[in-house]
């Protein structure tokens, strides 16, 4: 157990909508961190927060979003869902956002998009 | 631009004897390289690390070893059991900088025969 929370496991929905992932990072973490892994594929970076304040931004699309709260968990907003969006989302969280200490990962989102 | 390769997709080794996955790099600015080991719907599980001052680092069953004229590393498991069986990522980042996101490599999935 890593100690981070996705929820939910499974999201199934239909192009056109709006979903929202949460994550809630390992206790005393204060970054947090979303990837994108689609078929077949390594995973992507697509944003950091550090103690709330966006950190870094990857390849992140206008339709996503994210925040980081003041009790530091995390939500990644997908809007305008297309096909391509299916993936598997993952959140991570680290102590400190800049230095070699590992990234811990939750069990990620299945996003369906039918 | 894959900027992290793992180059074989899949590798399959015999119980007790040495699994070595390989993974090169481009971006000569990346400092620090980890190792993550996944398995089927789970999140990535951080393994073994090393700094780009370094050019070996060992924790029990795990070595990974990096060549930064070759922009090369690689990750020794000996003696693999079946246990290991699992996709392995290998991701790089900047040490110290503005942030530590990861870039990854698309995997290797390594089957341990009995």
């Amino acid at each position: 157990d890593s100690g981070v929370t996705q929820t939910p496991k499974h999201l199934i929905t239909a192009t056109g909508q709006r979903v929202t992932l949460r994550c809630s990072p390992r206790s005393g973490d204060l970054s947090v961190y979303w990837y994108q892994q689609s078929l077949d594929q390594g995973l992507q970076f697509l944003i950091q927060y550090y103690n709330g304040e966006e950190r870094a931004k990857g390849n992140i699309l206008e339709r996503f979003s994210a925040q980081q709260f003041p009790d530091l968990h995390s939500e990644l907003n997908l809007s305008s869902l297309e096909l391509g969006d299916s993936a598997l989302y993952f959140c991570a969280s680290s102590t400190d956002g800049k230095t070699g200490q590992p990234q811990h990962f939750g069990d990620g989102t299945r996003l369906s998009i039918l | 631009d894959q900027q992290v390769k793992q180059n074989s997709p899949s590798l399959s080794v015999q119980e007790g004897r040495i699994s070595i996955l390989n993974c090169d790099y481009t971006n000569s600015m990346f400092d620090y390289f980890l190792w993550y080991k996944k398995y089927p719907a789970e999140g990535p599980t951080f393994l073994i690390s090393i700094s780009s001052i370094k050019d070996k680092n060992e924790d029990g069953r795990f070595t990974v070893f990096l060549n930064k004229s070759a922009k090369h590393l690689s990750l020794h498991i000996v003696p693999s059991q079946p246990g290991d069986s699992a996709v392995y990522f290998c991701a790089a980042t900047y040490y110290g900088g503005a942030t530590n996101k990861l870039i990854f490599g698309t995997g290797t999935l390594l089957a341990v025969q009995p």
